[in-house]
């Protein structure tokens, strides 16, 4: 069995610091990981992604993420936050060996003030 | 342009009145899917379809029924709504095969009331 927790399901950011939202995941087998953002109003859209080889993965508009199989931790950061990354970010996981069934966080809702 | 379709964006029913709402994609994707976004749980999977004929029970199948007659649709259907059912859900459409995650494609939701 698989499941995602997200730790914060809100977080405050000012304009330029850095932003850190934290994933722990649980996986019977070696996972693929997902960081999504969702935008008001949008549906979900892929941000990074990891599945296997480099541990550290870089996505969309900045942000990146660290896979560390010893702390089951999938962490999402971006170093100056932009007021354009207010939003709600999702982490989720799938097992590598099923047709890809993703389990996903409660969402950690992004506030960037000036 | 790639996108997946659902309609409507909004709906306000009453409880016990059957509604359908639907999805559709132009990508020809095999696999497709319905989730509910609720606070605090995230995305909760209802259905999905591996392709056309082919469905399966999500983690929160109880009230919802689907179909896979086309490709392209995937309609999720509420014989009897009920107040526990007020959420935002989303369809989704990816390719078939494991690893392909990445390329699943959300529509943009559609926000149940049910009074």
């Amino acid at each position: 069995a698989q499941s995602v927790t997200q730790l914060g399901s809100h977080v405050s950011v000012s304009e330029g610091a850095l932003v850190l939202l934290r994933c722990n995941y649980s996986s019977s087998v070696p996972p693929y990981l997902f960081w999504y953002v969702q935008y008001p109003n949008q549906g979900l859209q892929l941000l990074l992604k990891y599945t296997t080889g480099a541990t550290l993965v870089k996505g969309i508009n900045g942000f990146e993420a660290e896979f560390k199989k010893s702390e089951t931790s999938f962490h999402l950061t971006k170093p100056s936050a932009h007021m354009s990354d207010a939003a709600e970010y999702f982490c989720a996981v799938s097992e590598s060996d099923s047709w890809g069934k993703l389990q996903f966080g409660a969402g950690t809702q992004v506030v960037v003030t000036p | 342009e790639a996108q997946v379709t659902q309609n409507p964006r909004y709906l306000i029913t009453v409880t016990g009145k059957k509604l359908t709402v639907t999805c559709s994609q132009n990508m020809n994707h095999e696999y497709m899917s319905w989730y509910r976004q609720d606070p605090g749980l995230g995305l909760r999977q209802i259905y999905y379809s591996m392709n056309v004929e082919v469905t399966d029970k999500g983690d929160v199948p109880e009230g919802y029924k689907v179909s896979r007659k086309e490709k392209r649709n995937f309609p999720l259907i509420l014989e009897s709504p009920s107040p526990n059912q007020t959420s935002l859900y989303f369809c989704a459409s990816r390719q078939g095969g494991v690893s392909t995650n990445e390329k699943l494609f959300f529509g943009s939701g559609t926000q149940l009331s049910v009074l």
